[in-house]
Order: structure tokens, then C-alpha cells, then sequence
């Protein structure tokens, strides 16, 4: 089944450190989206791409980055990791507008 | 500003009872409204949405109803069974700073069904 693919599931890392999260996709999708959930928050949107050109900032942008490396692939860099971006990770993606999300399995970052 | 306010955070009905859960929104040009159930440890899951040229649409146990004059929408379930117990998410595609729609949630509503 086509699919959306996070990697990695889980990570512990430490203050200061630059780390990846990687999103994968075989739907076909033209946007791919990052979103982080935390307890009583819901799921706040940190970046979206609606092309491989294509890069947009989302309501909590700060200290985060984003790359578009083709249609299919699109990940989240967090340059100088903090504790109080603990949370769980989602990767989404949609085709056109206004149209169903379908959330990858989620990766679980705690910074120490 | 660009958001979707949801009520109540926690919901807890007797099994058989129906739970309804309210969101509102602030960009009046949305149109598009889908509602996500997401259970313990997995990935939220679209259970149905609404577009805005219709008022309300109904699926099984399951029924959503959208008003645009007042920029509210809400679910409906009917008939609650334990297995309805999850975190729901309601969503609106809004408007953001860059011209470009992305789907806004809101905080999500914890429904425990009591058998």
C-alpha cells in the first residue's frame, strides 16, 4: 500500500545537537507537511512544501529547517536541538487543495 | 489570526450515549473541514470532512455540520461504543501569511466511552 515513511521512529538526543527527521512518501502527493503534537496543543504546523521548489513557513517555524529533496522525500532539521522541543513529530501529505492529510506513524524526539 | 478553537479537551459519555464536539474558525473564505481520530500510540486518521457549499453530511454513526455564517462546524457520534474512545481532531484549511491554505487543527478532544 502506498504509504508515508518517517525515520526515525524514535530519538533522544542532546542539547545542542543538529538532527534530522526524515519523511518518505509513495502516494504521489504534491505537499508534504510538518506538524508537531504536544499534549493539549494539538497539531501545530511547523513547515509546508507544495513543490519541490516550494517552502513555506508554518505557525512555529523558529529553529527549525526544511528540505524539499524531490517529490517524494522532504525533512525536518532541527539546527540546535532544546529540551523544549520534546514532542512527537508528524509528517503529512495531500494532493491539490483543500483535500485529505495522510499523517505518517510519527517520531518520538525527547532532547535532553 | 489563523486558528481553530476546539471544546471541550475532554469528553466522557456512557457507552449507547452521543458526544458532540465543537469547533470554531476564523478565516471566513475556508472551505474545507475534516475531522481526524487519532488512537492511543498511532498516526490521526481522517473519519470524514465537509466542504462548504454543504451544510451537513453523515456517515454511519457519524455526522458533521458546518456553519459558514458563524464559522463554526461540529461532529456528531451517535450510539458511542468503547471503541470510539480516542483523541479527535477537527481541522480547517486557512489562509496562512503566505497566500497558501494548509489544514490548522485544533487541540483535539480526549472522548473516553464508559461501558
Amino acid at each position: 500500500d502506498a504509504d508515508v515513511t518517517q525515520t526515525p521512529r524514535n530519538r533522544i538526543t542532546k542539547t545542542g545537537k543538529r538532527i534530522m527527521l526524515e519523511c518518505s512518501q509513495t502516494k504521489g502527493h504534491d505537499r508534504m507537511y510538518w506538524y508537531r503534537q504536544d499534549p493539549g496543543l494539538g497539531l501545530r504546523l511547523i513547515y509546508y512544501s507544495f513543490d519541490v521548489k516550494d517552502i513555506n513557513k508554518g505557525e512555529i517555524s523558529d529553529g527549525y529547517s526544511v528540505s524539499r529533496q524531490a517529490q517524494a522525500k522532504f525533512s525536518l532539521s532541527l539546527e540546535s536541538a532544546i529540551p523544549n522541543q520534546t514532542a512527537l513529530y508528524f509528517c503529512a501529505t495531500s494532493w491539490g487543495r483543500d483535500s485529505e492529510a495522510f499523517f505518517g506513524q510519527g517520531t518520538r524526539l525527547t532532547v535532553v | 489570526g489563523e486558528n481553530v478553537e476546539q471544546h471541550p479537551s475532554t469528553l466522557s459519555v456512557q457507552e449507547g450515549d452521543s458526544a458532540v464536539i465543537k469547533c470554531t474558525y476564523s478565516d471566513s473564505a475556508s472551505n474545507y473541514f475534516p475531522w481526524y481520530k487519532q488512537e492511543l500510540g498511532k498516526r490521526p486518521q481522517l473519519i470524514i470532512d465537509i466542504r462548504s457549499n454543504v451544510g451537513e453530511k453523515k456517515d454511519q454513526r457519524i455526522a458533521v455540520t458546518l456553519n459558514k455564517t458563524a464559522k463554526h462546524f461540529s461532529l456528531h457520534i451517535t450510539e458511542t461504543q468503547p471503541e470510539d474512545s480516542a483523541v479527535y481532531f477537527c481541522a480547517a484549511s486557512i489562509k496562512r501569511n503566505t497566500g497558501r491554505r494548509a489544514l490548522t487543527f485544533g487541540s483535539g478532544t480526549r472522548l473516553q466511552v464508559q461501558p
